[in-house]
């Protein structure tokens, strides 16, 4: 079946515009995690998601970091007036939900994203 | 706090060698343990993982990992690499449903 897909694979942004990042999970899957990996550098969570409600936030490094999951299943990770430490892999995972006994998440392969 | 630390930025090994990754674990409680491999360009794919129960775990791709609680370690194994297997590993731990913590990773040459 379709895997995690997130879309755009490649985003280039001038420094202070907007961005947003899309993620489409598995059909079904009740969870849903942003994270985030700088070069060499191995993912840090954002934020997280069961169903429409966003559980955990803690992650999100500012303010100009927005996440939305408004229908419990498509993901949009929305950075503000972008910054070049912003520059990163922004990764998607999503997992059946907490009740599953084989919790394991399944990752997309990523939004490249490059401030200049 | 939570925290996993990978002691090996880069390894290098000749194809057929055998490999051993280091993973250390950091947490009162045994947490969720994994193994994840991300290719260049690709997203990362779980290896295997550990819950409970018999401490040496297999996995995909001929892996395994052994848990050591008395260690706090989680390292991976593969007796024979082959070319392929060059890519960046990750060891990651959890507690049930939420986020997953990363180690900073190994990136693994294989040599002929």
């Amino acid at each position: 079946g379709a895997g995690v897909s997130q879309s755009p694979r490649y985003k280039v942004a001038k420094r202070g515009q907007d961005v947003a990042l899309r993620c489409d999970p598995i059909s079904g899957h009740v969870s849903l995690f942003w994270y985030q990996q700088a070069l060499g550098q191995g993912p840090e969570f954002l934020t997280y998601f069961q169903n429409e409600a966003q559980l955990d936030k803690s992650g999100l490094p500012s303010d100009r970091f927005f996440a939305e999951r408004p229908e419990g299943s498509v993901s949009t990770l929305k950075i503000q007036r972008t910054q070049q430490e912003d520059s990163a892999v922004y990764l998607c995972a999503s997992s059946l939900g907490p009740g599953s006994d084989l919790y394991e998440q399944y990752f997309g392969p990523g939004t490249r994203l490059t401030v200049t | 706090a939570q925290s996993v630390t990978q002691p090996d930025i880069h390894i290098t090994v000749s194809e057929g060698a055998s490999l051993e990754l280091r993973c250390n674990y950091s947490y009162g409680a045994t947490p969720y343990l994994f193994w994840y491999v991300q290719s260049p360009g690709q997203g990362l794919q779980l290896l295997l993982k550990y819950f409970s129960g018999d401490t040496l775990v297999q996995g995909i791709k001929g892996f395994e990992a052994e848990f050591k609680r008395s260690q706090s370690s989680f390292n991976l194994r593969k007796p024979s690499v082959h070319w392929s297997d060059a890519a960046e590993y990750f060891c990651a731990s959890g507690l049930g449903a939420n986020n997953l913590f990363f180690g900073t990773g190994t990136r693994l040459t294989v040599i002929p």
